[in-house]
């Protein structure tokens, strides 16, 4: 069964702290995994996709990273403005002989991180 | 574009009444789907759709049903609605591709209470 584990659960920073949000997962084969940005009353914000291990991609103070087993989301001299609650989902490759496109795009969420960027 | 529109962003039910959850999305995206989300369990796949008159459901199907009869639309029944129902919903669309992975675009959500 995919699982989506995320940690920490809560972290607050000072403004210019940098750390790191975790994501580990366990499927069968990734078809992608997916970084969210969530702010209170707001539907998720698509952030980022990675697709294979050795993957990084960056959007301002954001860094995703991502491992056969596990995500990093390293944000860099946070912003008040970065407080959010930020979401990590995967996509499974299927391995049945006839998929189809929709099950394929089905999205499997963690908890989420809730992020408090202090000033 | 206006995206992913959801409509009513709030709305009180009683236990046993039904109601239509509204999903809109002017992006001509194939794929639509329907997620709940609750305090510490995540966001959950109710229902998808990979086109007009086509559904399928996801992981918490019962007590919903959808049906797709436009691409644009993808509304969400509580047949009776429980308790249990009382959360957040978000619908969410993705464009049409061969292969790969596809993001999903969320809407602003509906934030339902059942008494």
């Amino acid at each position: 069964e995919d699982q989506v584990t995320q940690s920490p659960e809560a972290l607050r920073l000072q403004e210019g702290e940098s750390s790191s949000l975790n994501c580990s997962y366990t499927v069968s084969g990734l078809r992608g995994l997916f970084w969210y940005r969530q702010d209170p009353g707001k539907g998720p914000e698509f952030l980022f996709t990675l697709y294979s291990a050795g993957e990084e991609k960056e959007k301002e103070r954001l860094k995703a990273t991502l491992t056969k087993k596990e995500s990093f989301l390293h944000i860099t001299a946070p912003k008040p403005e970065d407080s959010a609650t930020y979401l990590c989902a995967v996509q499974e490759t299927r391995r049945q002989p006839f998929i189809s496109s929709g099950s394929a795009r089905q999205l499997t969420f963690g908890s989420g991180t809730q992020l408090t960027v202090l000033p | 574009n206006a995206g992913v529109t959801q409509t009513p962003k709030f709305q009180v039910l009683k236990t046993g009444q039904s109601m239509t959850l509204q999903c809109a999305q002017d992006m001509n995206h194939e794929y639509m789907s329907w997620y709940r989300q609750d305090p510490g369990m995540g966001l959950r796949l109710i229902h998808y759709s990979v086109g007009a008159g086509i559904t399928d459901q996801g992981e918490v199907p019962n007590g919903y049903n959808v049906s797709r009869s436009t691409t644009e639309d993808f509304p969400l029944r509580l047949l009776s609605a429980a308790p249990s129902q009382t959360s957040v919903y978000f619908c969410a669309s993705s464009p049409r591709g061969i292969s790969g992975s596809y993001e999903q675009y969320f809407g602003p959500g509906t934030r339902l209470t059942v008494t």
